[in-house]
């Protein structure tokens, strides 16, 4: 399944908390996304990143942040701002030249309790 | 920015009919249109994708249309199978964005 990890598999924050999610891929992919899917509404994207140290903001910017400081890693932290961040949260990388094809992570389920 | 609009959300077929999905985008600078296929809580894979320069491909049971006059594009699935059950998402993008379809939940009755 393409060398894309995220981590953790589930994660349980209470309110007020900024939690921090994982994504690494072994690729070489110079590209990195991070999406929420919602029941019904499809992948929004959060944030993306074309280059080490460059990142823009996707649709759903609002309450994430994300740095690139590596080729490998794209962490997402959602903070406190966020008002609803109970939701399935998909990274993906893909090639910046030839193909477009998007790599998928396994995804992370976060619950606000 | 694209806006891709995707039909139906549910589709239930017998086993061995032809499932269709359809999706319409905006942007006339979109160029590149895949398909994914997503098994509950899993990952979304590629299925199939087409680019701007091409009508329609193929690839064994699946094939996608796409009509860029009219901006849309098409998944066939024939001779369907149990395990093509999923939800099926389109997308369209090019350069460095995709917008993602709200999904389609297919359902093959054995």
């Amino acid at each position: 399944d393409g060398g894309i990890t995220q981590s953790p598999k589930y994660l349980f924050r209470k309110e007020g908390q900024n939690v921090t999610l994982s994504c690494e891929q072994n690729l070489n992919h110079d590209a990195m996304y991070w999406y929420r899917q919602d029941p019904g509404q499809g992948l929004r994207l959060i944030y993306y990143s074309q280059i080490v140290n460059d990142f823009q903001k996707g649709d759903i910017a609002e309450g994430y942040s994300v740095s690139r400081e590596k080729k490998e890693s794209f962490p997402l932290t959602v903070t406190s701002a966020q008002k609803n961040p109970t939701a399935f949260y998909l990274c993906a990388s893909r090639s910046r030249g030839g193909r477009h094809e998007q790599f998928f992570g396994p995804g992370t389920r976060l619950t606000v309790l | 920015g694209e806006n891709v609009e995707q039909h139906p959300s549910t589709l239930s077929v017998q086993e061995g009919d032809s499932a269709v999905i359809k999706c319409t985008y905006s942007d006339s600078a979109s160029n590149y249109f895949p398909w994914y296929k997503q098994e509950l809580g899993k990952r979304p894979q590629l299925i199939i994708d087409i680019r701007s320069n091409v009508g329609e491909k193929k690839d064994q049971r699946i094939a996608v249309t796409l009509n860029k006059t009219a901006k849309h594009f098409s998944l066939h699935i024939t001779e369907t199978q149990p395990e093509d059950s999923a939800v099926y998402f389109c997308a369209a993008g090019g350069g460095n964005q995709f917008y993602f379809g709200t999904g389609t939940s297919l359902t093959v009755i054995p």
